[in-house]
């Protein structure tokens, strides 16, 4: 079974840094791995998605890199901004189209 | 273009009753799954749904069952229900199974979800 673990489970950060959110999975064996972000009560909103042969993806100020063999991803939000705050979500996919969901990271950027 | 929606947004039931949800996909996507998210955890997958048919189900009660309609929409119902079962119960939609749908190969796009709470 696969377990998704995402850490820190909250942070704070000033406006204006870098925010670096950790993604690890136990299976290797993805077929692709989505970031997702949440605002309070909201649904989820795709942000990211990395195929299993890519290593990182681009959009923006958001990068996300892939290590499939480590299991694990990282999403990086340059130049992070009050409007980023939210629940960052990692879910991984293993070719069926379900995804496995960690807990989460919860952001707050402070102005 | 429409993206995911779902109906109702928030409703409040007590015990031993029974809910429908319903969702519609994006025009064009052919496969509906739905999650339940329990609050501060992520979702937890419950059905997958492709051309009507199933194809995955979680690690869910026989209390809770889905179908898709020809048009490709989606119910979820769960019947008596428990104070367990208030949670968000997200719709998401992708092209088919596996592959292609929007900027790349499985992408899942969610719904804005249905906000249960059951007293």
């Amino acid at each position: 079974k696969q377990e998704v673990t995402q850490i820190p489970a909250a942070l704070s950060v000033p406006e204006g840094e870098n925010l670096v959110l950790n993604c690890s999975f136990t299976d290797s064996a993805i077929y692709n791995l989505q970031w997702f972000r949440q605002d309070p009560g909201k649904g989820l909103t795709s942000l990211l998605l990395i195929q299993s042969s890519q290593r990182e993806q681009t959009s923006g100020r958001l990068n996300a890199s892939l290590d499939k063999s480590s299991g694990r991803s990282t999403l990086y939000i340059a130049a992070s901004q009050p409007g980023d705050s939210a629940t960052y979500l990692c879910a991984v996919s293993s070719g069926n189209n379900r995804l496995a969901f960690g807990k989460g990271n919860q952001v707050v950027v402070i102005p | 273009d429409a993206g995911v929606t779902q109906s109702p947004t928030h409703l409040i039931k007590t015990r031993g009753q029974h809910v429908t949800l319903r969702c519609s996909p994006i025009s064009g996507h052919k496969s509906v799954s739905w999650y339940q998210q329990v609050l501060g955890q992520g979702p937890q997958f419950i059905f997958q749904y492709y051309e009507k048919e199933e194809r995955g189900r979680g690690n869910f009660p026989d209390r809770f069952s889905a179908r898709q309609f020809p048009n490709y929409s989606s119910e979820l119902n769960v019947n008596a229900l428990l104070l367990g079962d208030s949670a968000l119960y997200l719709c998401a939609s992708s092209f088919k199974p596996g592959l292609a749908g929007g900027r790349g190969t499985g992408e899942l796009f969610f719904g804005e979800g249905s906000r249960l709470t059951v007293l």
